[in-house]
């Protein structure tokens, strides 16, 4: 199906620590996996994102795992800041050129010095 | 370069009556996608509109709503007759030519639609 489950709803992690979060899918057709980042009053914007071709991608502090066996994929977020506190979206689609993201419900990100 | 510009960025309106929500997309771009994003929820796809032609409007309510993309001007999502349960945040996101929702896709900042 379309669906994206995302877990957990909320995270609340010292400064410095390691935040992770979920994400699995049922769809298999789905081929491209984003992570949008979203602050208060502001739109969502992209942060990293992965093909299934690949286990792992990293960039800076941010990590995407990439399980496609389980159909699962997840965001390390390594030293956090409390500047990473956001709210943060996975998503899924069928390839980077298809239009309709499919989003998980988000999760709530607070990170406390 | 301006981002994807959205406006009003706060809409209030009574039960009845029509909302319009306008989106500039970036400079260039020339593919609108409309998301709705429900309170504690993602964010749900509406509509894909390029200049003049509706795309792929499968995600739009199949009454009340309706979106355009003229050929000068913004994009407008078109709510009549709102009701409580529209309240949201409607987001618009642009891309250049055929590139869909990857990483040249870039979201405004949405409106956020209040009906009393």
């Amino acid at each position: 199906q379309q669906q994206v489950k995302q877990s957990p709803q909320s995270l609340i992690v010292q400064k410095g620590g390691i935040s992770i979060i979920n994400c699995a899918y049922e769809n298999t057709a789905f081929d491209y996996f984003p992570w949008y980042q979203q602050f208060p009053g502001k739109g969502p914007a992209l942060l990293i994102a992965i093909r299934p071709d690949v286990s792992e991608k990293k960039e800076g502090r941010f990590t995407i795992s990439f399980n496609k066996s389980a159909k699962q994929f997840s965001l390390h977020i390594m030293d956090s800041q409390p500047g990473d506190s956001a709210t943060y979206f996975c998503a899924a689609t069928p390839g980077a050129g298809s239009y309709q993201l499919t989003f998980g419900k988000g999760t709530k990100l607070s990170v406390i010095p | 370069n301006a981002g994807v510009m959205q406006n009003p960025r706060h809409l209030v309106r009574r039960r009845g009556q029509e909302a319009r929500l306008r989106c500039s997309p970036m400079k260039g771009h020339s593919h609108v996608y409309w998301y709705r994003q429900l309170p504690e929820e993602g964010l749900k796809f509406m509509v894909y509109l390029q200049k003049e032609n509706i795309i792929d409007e499968s995600g739009m309510p199949k009454e009340r709503f309706s979106a355009e993309f003229p050929k000068e001007g913004p994009s407008i999502l078109r709510i009549q007759q709102v009701v409580r349960g529209d309240s949201a945040a409607y987001f618009c996101a642009s891309s250049p030519l055929s590139v869909g929702a990857g990483p040249e896709a870039f979201f405004g900042q949405g409106t956020r639609l209040t009906v009393v």
